[in-house]
């Protein structure tokens, strides 16, 4: 089946930092979301990017299908932003995305 | 504003007991997917749904579990009998399929202990 890697697995910042956490898949898909896991463990949606480029507030993401991988970034970061970060990669059955999740970043954010 | 809802938030059983886990998805929504998160195997789909039918649970133990939409409004996972690996967070997430493009929303999780 298809493999999802996230890197790096952990990453420890000052408030204010920037980061880049990165995704790779190993087969082509159709579907790439972002999800950020919460320390209260709420998982909510941060892009749907199957390819290109998207911005919303301090976070962006882009991801190179062509290339099997996407990358996330956050700039300027606040404690609120700690938590698990998710790619997960998705492929068409039937009509609905059968989502594939990577083993997550644990991103911690000092202040 | 729109959410999942899941019930219950937390259940402690034994062993060898029925568990019954709930959803309601976003209304409008046509996609129901359930998923559980462990430590060890992160958060692996179980089974998932397109306009409540049934499209593909070949992530679930099939002797123990089943997962059902008797309505619209109401999906349920069913563990029966659990056993204490079957611990973990079981998330439902609900979507839209629209142009190809679909987005998950997950609900809080059951966090579920089997002594």
């Amino acid at each position: 089946g298809i493999q999802v890697e996230q890197s790096p697995p952990d990453l420890i910042l000052q408030e204010g930092a920037n980061s880049t956490l990165r995704c790779n898949f190993s087969d082509s898909v159709n579907n790439l979301q972002w999800f950020h896991q919460n320390p209260w463990g709420q998982l909510i949606n941060l892009f749907y990017i199957p390819s290109g480029t998207k911005q919303n507030g301090r976070l962006s993401a882009t991801t190179v299908a062509t290339e099997r991988y996407s990358l996330l970034y956050i700039s300027s970061s606040q404690t609120t932003d700690s938590g698990v970060y998710f790619c997960a990669v998705g492929f068409q059955i039937q009509g609905a995305q059968k989502l594939v999740f990577g083993q997550g970043t644990r991103l911690t954010i000092n202040p | 504003d729109a959410r999942v809802t899941q019930t219950p938030r937390h259940k402690v059983t034994e062993m060898g007991q029925e568990v019954t886990m709930r959803c309601q998805p976003i209304l409008g929504h046509n996609t129901v997917f359930w998923y559980r998160q462990t430590m060890m195997q992160g958060l692996e789909l179980l089974a998932y749904f397109r306009n409540r039918a049934p499209l593909d649970d070949s992530g679930m133990p099939k002797d123990r579990f089943s997962a059902e939409m008797p309505d619209a409004t109401l999906a349920t996972l069913k563990i029966q009998p659990s056993e204490p690996r079957d611990s973990a967070v079981y998330f439902c997430a609900s979507g839209l399929v629209q142009w190809y493009q679909e987005t998950q929303y997950f609900g809080p999780g059951t966090r579920l202990l089997v002594l």
